[in-house]
């Protein structure tokens, strides 16, 4: 499958406690994006790469929210001290002109 | 930041019939996309169209930039058309895809 991967699937953690969601995007994909869906609404731009150096965050991520793109392949998105607000889809999109959504990673904080 | 609008948000349909969706956007773009995202919550690409027509089966596009709006047509409606479209774009001023917030279709048999 050469389509954008994302691990795991599904992840559930405790508040307080400390997640990270990796994407690898297609190969040669220079743009790199993630984004959080929420249930009804549409997906949210966090952050944006483009290969390695990160180019645009979303004023709304708060720091405890950070990614990384080393080398320009894949991408990890890190989230610190979860709280239950944090609950929803990651998404990660890769692409050069046209993006493509990888099937996500649900998070469930308890 | 780039405003995107969709309509209408909800639609019905019967088998068969066909439906026009829209997206409109308040500033100059360099990315419009149609995505459907599926029950599973997969957002399948529809359309790269930051400008004119383009067709694939029995779905088509139409992105008129310089009155920044673009129109999705499904035509001969199925079941598995169901799910939730979405507009994304990308303003030239930046990197984003901006998502509207979708039109949910329900196609009955």
């Amino acid at each position: 499958d050469t389509g954008v991967s994302q691990n795991p699937r599904h992840k559930i953690t405790k508040r307080g406690q400390n997640v990270t969601f990796r994407c690898d995007p297609i190969s040669e994909h220079n743009r790199l994006y993630w984004y959080r869906q929420t249930l009804g609404q549409g997906p949210e731009f966090l952050t944006y790469f483009q290969n390695e150096a990160q180019l645009e965050k979303s004023r709304l991520l708060s720091d405890r929210f950070s990614a990384e793109r080393p080398k320009g392949s894949f991408s990890t998105l890190e989230i610190q001290r979860t709280e239950q607000g944090d609950s929803a889809m990651y998404l990660c999109a890769s692409g050069n002109t046209e993006a493509f959504f990888g099937q996500g990673t649900r998070l469930t904080v308890v | 930041g780039i405003q995107v609008e969709q309509s209408p948000p909800d639609l019905i349909l019967q088998e068969g019939a066909n439906s026009t969706l829209r997206c409109n956007f308040s500033d100059s773009v360099n990315n419009l996309q149609w995505f459907h995202q599926n029950p599973w919550g997969q957002l399948i690409n529809l359309f790269y169209i930051p400008s004119g027509t383009k067709q694939n089966g029995r779905l088509s596009a139409t992105t008129v930039a310089t009155e920044r709006y673009s129109l999705l047509y499904i035509s001969s409606s199925q079941t598995t058309d169901s799910g939730v479209y979405f507009c994304a774009v990308a303003s030239d001023s930046g990197y984003a895809l901006n998502f509207g917030k979708g039109t949910s279709l329900l196609v009955t048999p």
